[in-house]
């Protein structure tokens, strides 16, 4: 089946650094790949959707500024936190749409220190 | 918020026995999807239900759709400990491409 990958699958960073989050769809391609948040034991809340090509459309309430979402190819977006604060540690998983469904990467764990 | 509704949070049975998990949804649909999520691990898509399907299977899972109470339903029959893990259904609107998930429901199989 199609696979989607995310790099780094965990990252701790400091307060105030800005972190990058890949997502990559390995065996087709994707003109759209969609970012979820999900916090421990909750469901998975859509931040944004991500086009090829064009800029990625945010939900109500999702800070465009502080979630920076390029998706440079038909292969990969990346989701960049800002100037990362505590509040922002989180599990962030990306899905890429292919012809018949979407297919979920692993994950990433965000911890901000 | 459109996310839906999943019955119960959590859900602890015996190995061997059937699991149900319950989902509402509020709006119109095209599909309803559910997933499993293991423990910080990403979602691993279980099965589609068109709206025009009322009932679906694939192994020993089976699926229910009743549009008229925006509902379905996941049985999963014969349990083992390696279906321990969260649930999720998911909906997508007609003509549209985004999901929204339901709250899930935590199933633990014990030995």
């Amino acid at each position: 089946g199609a696979v989607v990958s995310q790099h780094p699958s965990w990252v701790i960073c400091k307060s105030g650094t800005s972190v990058k989050i890949e997502c990559r769809s390995l065996d087709f391609q994707a003109t759209t790949m969609f970012w979820y948040r999900q916090f421990p034991k909750q469901s998975l809340m859509l931040m944004a959707t991500s086009n090829e090509g064009s800029k990625a459309t945010y939900e109500q309430g999702v800070e465009k500024d502080k979630f920076l979402i390029n998706h440079a190819s038909l292969t990969l977006s990346t989701l960049t936190v800002t100037s990362a604060h505590p509040e922002d540690s989180s599990f962030y998983i990306c899905s890429a749409r292919g012809y018949y469904e979407q297919y979920f990467g692993p994950g990433t764990r965000l911890t901000v220190t | 918020s459109q996310q839906g509704e999943e019955d119960p949070q959590a859900l602890s049975i015996q190995e061997g026995e059937n699991a149900t998990m319950n989902c509402s949804y509020k709006t119109s649909i095209n599909n309803l999807l559910w997933y499993r999520q293991n423990s910080g691990r990403g979602l691993v898509h279980l099965i589609l239900i068109r709206s025009k399907e009322r009932e679906k299977h694939s192994g020993r899972l089976r699926v229910t759709l009743d549009t008229s109470k925006k509902s379905s339903s996941l049985l999963i029959t014969a349990s083992r400990a390696a279906d321990t893990a969260s649930y999720f259904c998911a909906t997508a609107p007609p003509g549209g491409n985004k999901l929204t998930f339901g709250t899930g429901t935590q199933l633990k199989v014990e030995l």
